[in-house]
């Protein structure tokens, strides 16, 4: 079983239109990591959210946690070709020593042109 | 800042060969550094965790004494595939964390292991 559960899986749209990724979970985190990947590359941390209800904003993303800090979102405005990539959510739970992170399936996002 | 290398980028293998995989964080100490596997178009699959000076943590599942890792120093660890095989044909990412930062983890830029 997933402990972040993350959706969609897919998402192919035209630039120009908006879309957001959802990240759920029935457990709390002590802060919670979204990162983009392309493919054959690492992923790249884009923002992390600490604090229940943080709003952040990235350019044209915007990143909520959710007030229980069980769930997040990431809100894209405007889609480019070049927001394309797999995006993941990851989260740490409070107490982990080890700072171990918990990571979603991932979200892959196609945009056209 | 913040920057981690893996080295090599790609590396092919005959069945039976071993193979270690560097992990360098380049401009801070990293307490921990974590060890991913991950298949094509999934998320990250967690190996083992570790600390500096310690042993690894294995998830479950994942064979120790197939993948071996050390962490010799707050800016190195390495991952040895030991007898591979072509099931362990993947792409191999690791991931350092700097002290108490809110748990961010930075990523090296992943190993393509081909096993022939």
């Amino acid at each position: 079983t997933q402990l972040l559960e993350q959706s969609p899986q897919f998402l192919s749209i035209q630039e120009g239109e908006n879309l957001t990724v959802y990240c759920n979970s029935s457990s709390v985190f002590s802060s919670l990591q979204w990162y983009r990947q392309e493919p054959g590359e690492g992923p790249v941390l884009l923002v992390t959210v600490v604090t229940g209800g943080e709003v952040k904003k990235l350019k044209r993303l915007t990143f909520q946690f959710g007030d229980a800090r069980k769930d997040s979102s990431l809100h894209i405005t405007a889609a480019q070709p070049g927001d394309t990539g797999l995006y993941l959510c990851a989260g740490a739970q409070r107490g982990s020593t080890l700072g171990r992170l918990y990571f979603g399936r991932g979200t892959q996002l196609t945009v056209w042109p | 800042g913040a920057v981690v290398s893996q080295h090599p980028s790609r590396v092919i293998c005959k069945s039976g060969t071993s193979v270690k995989i560097e992990c360098r964080s380049l401009d801070f100490q990293a307490t921990t550094m974590f060890w991913y596997r991950q298949f094509p178009k999934q998320s990250l699959m967690l190996m083992a965790t570790s600390n500096e000076g310690s042993k690894a943590t294995y998830e479950q599942g994942v064979e120790k004494d197939k993948f071996l890792i050390n962490h010799a120093s707050l800016t190195l660890s390495t991952l040895t595939v030991t007898s591979a095989h072509p099931e362990d044909s993947s792409f191999y990412i690791c991931s350092a964390r700097e002290h108490d930062i809110n748990n961010e983890q930075f990523f090296g830029p992943g190993t393509r292991l081909t096993v022939l």
